[in-house]
């Protein structure tokens, strides 16, 4: 297996924009997480979903933010409009059945917003 | 309220020159602590879990431990390949969130030559 596959790996943009970013789960993972990763606040949780279902969304900052898990293949994060301190790296994650399992991350996508 | 608290922050070894870092944690109802290695640029990589207190895992160079309260990652005669971010989680036992990890703010490891 591919791993976990997160696109764009690098997006630049500007104040005000729609951002769009991909995550392509390990195939079989029921559990799909996205994080947030920044110096000052480290790796926080916005969002995860089960079989495709959005069970806690209690990280998701503002509004400005939203998740789509249409398939189990498939999720996407979406902000709008884009901020500057929206500028992190985001990762995708994903794991498998039992709730003791480990999540396997992305290589993430860098979001630099000007 | 979950914390994970890492220290230290940075730790700079010889080559060979043996260390531990430490993961204190606060949790209701531990189910499974997680060690991540983390490369610039890089997602996190998993590494080991621990379930409960008296657990050791090893890895190569890399051996975890956890007790009650806190988690340590020993690493013997290290290299400089060794050197990475570790990061540490836990996830809670109960229900609802149970799925999250909630993440430390990790240890910067650099091993010299």
């Amino acid at each position: 297996d591919a791993g976990v596959i997160q696109s764009p790996r690098h997006e630049v943009t500007e104040m005000g924009q729609e951002v769009t970013l991909r995550c392509k789960p390990i195939s079989g993972h029921d559990y799909l997480f996205w994080y947030r990763q920044t110096m000052m606040r480290g790796l926080e949780l916005l969002i995860y979903f089960n079989n495709n279902v959005p069970i806690d969304d209690s990280g998701m900052p503002e509004d400005r933010f939203s998740a789509k898990m249409p398939n189990a293949s498939f999720s996407t994060l979406k902000i709008q409009p884009s901020e500057p301190r929206d500028s992190a790296v985001y990762f995708c994650a994903s794991s498998k059945g039992q709730a003791d399992t480990e999540a396997f991350f992305g290589q993430g996508t860098r979001l630099t917003v000007v | 309220e979950d914390q994970v608290t890492q220290s230290p922050e940075a730790l700079r070894l010889q080559e060979g020159e043996s260390s531990s870092l430490n993961c204190s944690y606060t949790v209701s109802g531990l189910r499974g602590l997680f060690w991540y290695r983390q490369d610039p640029g890089k997602g996190p990589e998993f590494l080991f879990t621990l379930y409960s207190a008296g657990e050791e895992k090893e890895k190569e160079r890399l051996k975890a431990t956890l007790t009650k309260k806190e988690s340590f990652l020993h690493i013997t005669a290290p290299k400089p390949e060794d050197s990475a971010t570790y990061l540490c989680a836990v996830r809670r036992g109960t229900s609802g969130s149970a799925r999250q990890l909630t993440f430390g703010s990790g240890t910067q490891l650099t091993v010299l030559p």
